[in-house]
């Protein structure tokens, strides 16, 4: 089955960039996704990246894409406190499934 | 409208009640999911509803039973639980199955007593 891992843990300086990694291995993946998750709440879509694609930038948040190493990264620029949440990387597969990463727990410091 | 509702938020019940959660989009969706989220844990795919019919289903138990009345109803319907199957229930919808953006509700908390 498809497998998406990602570090568990990152803390960073508010006004400072962060960097969340994920890694896949489904070679069929169509789009892959970044959620936001606050404590006890549903998850947010952030944004997503269509596989053929290799950067895609909205705001404060930039997407890579690294579709021949599987890897998939999420950038946020001048984080701020309100930031701090987990983050999922997910993939949708060729089966059209949605598989989520381990989550990335982001602490911004003030 | 990128809202997808999930009533009730929380839930308690016991292993012998029967109950239902019910998920409810208007985006025109096509394809509605339920997933379940232990804590600090990935949620899990559970089921996913296609034009109204079940098109997955991940090996999940019979006490939990899916239905979709409508395009834009999703519910679950739950009976003889364990305490093991307390979780975070989330409902999904997207365009399609293959379809791009995928919205999440904000979860039912579910505690089997």
């Amino acid at each position: 089955g498809e497998d998406v891992e990602q570090s568990l843990f990152l803390s960073v300086r508010e006004g400072d960039s962060s960097v969340i990694n994920c890694t896949y291995t489904d070679s069929s993946s169509t789009y892959l996704y970044w959620y936001k998750q606050e404590p006890g709440a549903g998850l947010q879509l952030l944004t997503y990246i269509f596989s053929n694609m290799d950067m895609k930038q909205d705001q404060r948040l930039t997407v890579l894409l690294n579709k021949k190493d599987k890897h998939l990264s999420l950038r946020i620029a001048d984080t701020q406190t309100g930031d701090s949440a987990i983050y999922f990387c997910a993939d949708k597969t060729g089966a059209n499934n949605l598989f989520f990463g381990t989550g990335t727990r982001l602490t911004v410091i003030p | 409208d990128t809202e997808v509702t999930q009533t009730p938020k929380h839930l308690v019940m016991g292993m012998t009640n029967k109950k239902s959660l019910k998920c409810e989009q208007h985006m025109g969706h096509r394809a509605m999911y339920w997933y379940k989220q232990k804590a600090k844990k990935p949620p899990e795919l559970m089921f996913v509803y296609s034009y109204e019919k079940l098109s997955i289903n991940e090996s999940v138990p019979s006490r939990f039973s899916p239905e979709c009345p409508n395009s834009s109803l999703l519910n679950l319907h739950l009976h003889a639980l364990q305490p093991e199957d307390s979780a975070l229930y989330l409902c999904a919808s997207s365009y399609g199955q293959g379809g791009s953006e995928a919205f999440f509700g904000q979860g039912t908390r579910l505690t089997v007593v």
